[in-house]
């Protein structure tokens, strides 16, 4: 099993849409959670952190689920400048390394 | 602009041949990582630093692969002797750790793309 895994998708939703993307982890003992976004041949950058209460950032809102070990992003309202890839990012507890989920490919459509 | 910089930006070698890819991160930052990414995957932890110490080596990190971070700021990573399957892009982030407030997130450069013909 992967670290962390995610649907590649793609997911094609029209202007407007709500889409929501989820990521599972492994290691339970993982302390900090982000979600970010690369696009085509660039570098990721940063979208969000993920806190245990959850947290919003206009259009996009991250939950967290340690129970279950996933990680949910809600984007609302989608542009067409949303369509990117968005990496689930995972930093497990004892090691500061990341792990990257592949990361799912989104495309809003006019 | 004071964000990581990665040089070169694009590299084009023939197999067999030893590649080096420098990294500076974004001033003052402590710790640096390396990434590799495949069309389609996302980024690979390859290594980091604390500093000057390389604190952890990925299992993809076979004996070709060499990284340093000589006076904790710049960071060189080599391929020796490339093999096809190298062709990726390199990716290189830094992070402040140890003071309040800066978090844990983690900013990468633009990346360092290899195509190993």
């Amino acid at each position: 099993r992967k670290e962390v895994e995610q649907d590649p998708g793609p997911f094609n939703v029209p202007e407007g849409a709500t889409v929501a993307f989820n990521c599972t982890y492994s290691n339970s003992a993982s302390q900090s959670f982000f979600w970010y976004r690369q696009d085509c041949r660039k570098e990721p950058k940063l979208l969000m952190s993920v806190y245990s209460s959850g947290n919003e950032d206009g259009r996009f809102t991250a939950q967290l689920n340690r129970a279950s070990q996933y990680i949910s992003l809600l984007i609302r309202d989608s542009k067409l400048s949303d369509s990117a890839t968005y990496l689930c990012v995972v930093n497990g507890a004892g090691t500061y390394k990341y792990i990257f989920g592949t990361g799912t490919r989104l495309k809003v459509l006019a | 602009d004071t964000g990581v910089s990665q040089d070169p930006r694009h590299k084009i070698t023939k197999r067999g041949q030893n590649v080096t890819f420098r990294c500076d991160p974004i001033s003052e930052h402590n710790r640096l990582y390396w990434y590799r990414q495949t069309l389609g995957q996302g980024p690979e932890f390859l290594t980091y630093f604390q500093n000057e110490a390389q604190l952890e080596k990925s299992r993809l990190l076979s004996d070709r692969f060499s990284a340093e971070r000589p006076k904790g700021s710049f960071s060189t990573l080599e391929i020796q002797r490339t093999e096809q399957g190298d062709s990726a892009m390199y990716l290189c982030a830094s992070s402040l750790v140890g003071q309040a407030g800066s978090g844990n997130t983690i900013y990468f450069g633009e990346g360092s793309w290899l195509t190993v013909v």
